[in-house]
């Protein structure tokens, strides 16, 4: 089973500042890798898949990046509405391996 | 657009069996290579763990941690897909979502859409 290791666990960010989030894959994924943003209370949303393609109305300042095993999700001028945990998942050779998700980053704004 | 539904009871005794539907609106479980139906769940304040899915045929894979235990069934006439988990402990409390899962015209599949989330509690 692939593990995800994210880092750093939070993330406090003044409005309008930028905030990187890592995400590293204990085996390579090649780019099959996408991201996930979870607001207090709601299921998760997909922001990026296939690594750095934005999905269908994922603002522009998320941006995603990597390949194999090191990802990074970059979030441009944050603004109060991007508070929330984001979770990296991997779906490399699946089916039939093991869909896997990164523990999560939880980002603050200040 | 597509929506999931999950339904099914709040609360489970332990040692009991979880039992939850899930219910395609705004479109169909198509018999298609494109996609599979599937479950995540999440325990309180915790992250996300993949049950398992399944495809329009039946096929299914589930959780190697979980495998002894869960079932994933799919009806595509009811446009409904089920999980059943058996012999649950308090460790199985979480909100339980269902997914889909779509290769995006490509070879690999990634999780697209997810239902709201049901929250099931394993308690006497």
């Amino acid at each position: 089973e692939i593990v995800l290791t994210q880092s750093p666990a939070t993330l406090s960010v003044s409005p309008g500042e930028g905030a990187t989030l890592s995400c590293r894959a204990s085996q390579s994924v090649t780019i099959n890798l996408a991201w996930y943003q979870q607001k207090r209370g709601q299921a998760p949303r997909l922001l990026i898949y296939s690594a750095s393609t934005r999905a269908t109305g994922t603002p522009a300042r998320f941006s995603g990046s990597g390949s194999g095993t090191e990802f990074t999700l970059t979030i441009t001028s944050l603004q109060s509405e991007d508070s929330a945990v984001y979770y990296c998942q991997q779906y490399n050779n699946w089916p039939p391996e093991t869909l896997t998700f990164g523990g999560g980053t939880k980002v603050e704004i200040k | 657009q597509l929506q999931l539904q999950e339904s099914g009871p709040g609360v489970v005794k332990p040692s009991g069996a979880l039992s939850l539907n899930c219910t395609v609106s705004g479109g169909s479980i198509p018999s298609s290579s494109s996609y599979y139906w599937g479950w995540i769940r999440q325990p309180p304040g915790k992250g996300l763990e993949w049950i398992g899915s399944v495809y329009y045929n039946g096929a299914a894979y589930e959780n190697p941690s979980l495998k002894s235990r869960v079932t994933i069934s799919v009806d595509t006439s009811k446009s409904q897909f089920s999980l059943k988990l058996n012999s649950v402990t308090a460790a199985d409390t979480a909100v339980y979502y269902c997914v889909r899962h779509w290769d995006g015209g490509g070879y690999y599949y990634y999780t697209d859409v997810w239902g709201k989330g049901t929250t099931v509690t394993v308690s006497s």
